[in-house]
């Protein structure tokens, strides 16, 4: 079974422009999280999508925003983007909404840099 | 807030020495913990997870909730155990339903 796969793996971009990045989970997950990765910061959850709705939002400005397909398939965006941004973000996904013993598996990343 | 905490950043120890990764977690119900390891240039996978009390490549942690603690142990360390140690946590209900809530990792490193 392939596993969660991201794209792009790098992407540079700079100040105020936008990104969109994108997640394919693994086939029959429905549950998608994002998460931020930042020497300082760590790991940091950014939102869940599960059956193209959006269940949970971390504490991120309102210039993150996400969504979810038909088929599972969740994209995340960034506007106006900030020199703080550069961060691997990072995609898990699972079978269904996150409860009691359902694992995430994490995609390889994407590696965003703001210059 | 709910918060995970790994107190050491950077633990070294010899080959065959025993390990020791602390967690310390603050949450006040019955959260869900768990341990994800990062090899080098290979993506976070799940460890193990505290409800499966199980033992994986030699490593087991017991949740501790009267310390809040989840420490990560193995007897006797291995080489190819080197890796970035995550412990995180879950919160089974409320508004942050479903998340992981991850402490700032524990690079892992054992010498030959």
């Amino acid at each position: 079974k392939a596993g969660v796969t991201q794209t792009p793996r790098y992407l540079i971009k700079t100040r105020g422009q936008q990104v969109t990045l994108s997640c394919s989970p693994i086939s029959g997950h429905r549950s998608v999280s994002w998460y931020q990765q930042t020497p300082g910061q760590g790991l940091q959850f950014l939102f869940e999508y599960f059956s193209e709705t959006q269940r949970n939002k971390g504490n991120f400005p309102g210039r993150f925003s996400g969504r979810q397909f038909s088929n599972s398939r969740s994209e995340m965006n960034v506007s106006t983007l900030e020199l703080g941004d550069s961060a691997l973000y990072l995609c898990a996904s699972s079978l269904g909404t996150s409860g009691r013993g359902l694992e995430q598996y994490f995609g390889p990343g994407t590696r965003l840099t703001v210059l | 807030a709910q918060r995970v905490t790994q107190p050491e950043k950077l633990l070294s120890v010899f080959k065959g020495a025993p390990v020791e990764l602390k967690c310390n977690y603050s949450y006040s119900g019955s959260p869900e913990l768990f341990w994800y390891v990062q090899y080098s240039r290979q993506r976070l996978q799940l460890l193990l997870r505290h409800i499966s009390r199980e033992s994986i490549k030699g490593f087991t942690a017991d949740l501790n909730k009267g310390e809040t603690s989840f420490h990560l142990k193995k007897p006797f360390a291995q080489e190819e155990d080197s890796a970035m140690y995550y412990c995180a946590l879950r919160v089974p209900y409320g508004g942050s339903q479903g998340n992981l809530i991850f402490g700032k990792g524990t690079k892992l490193s054992v010498k030959p």
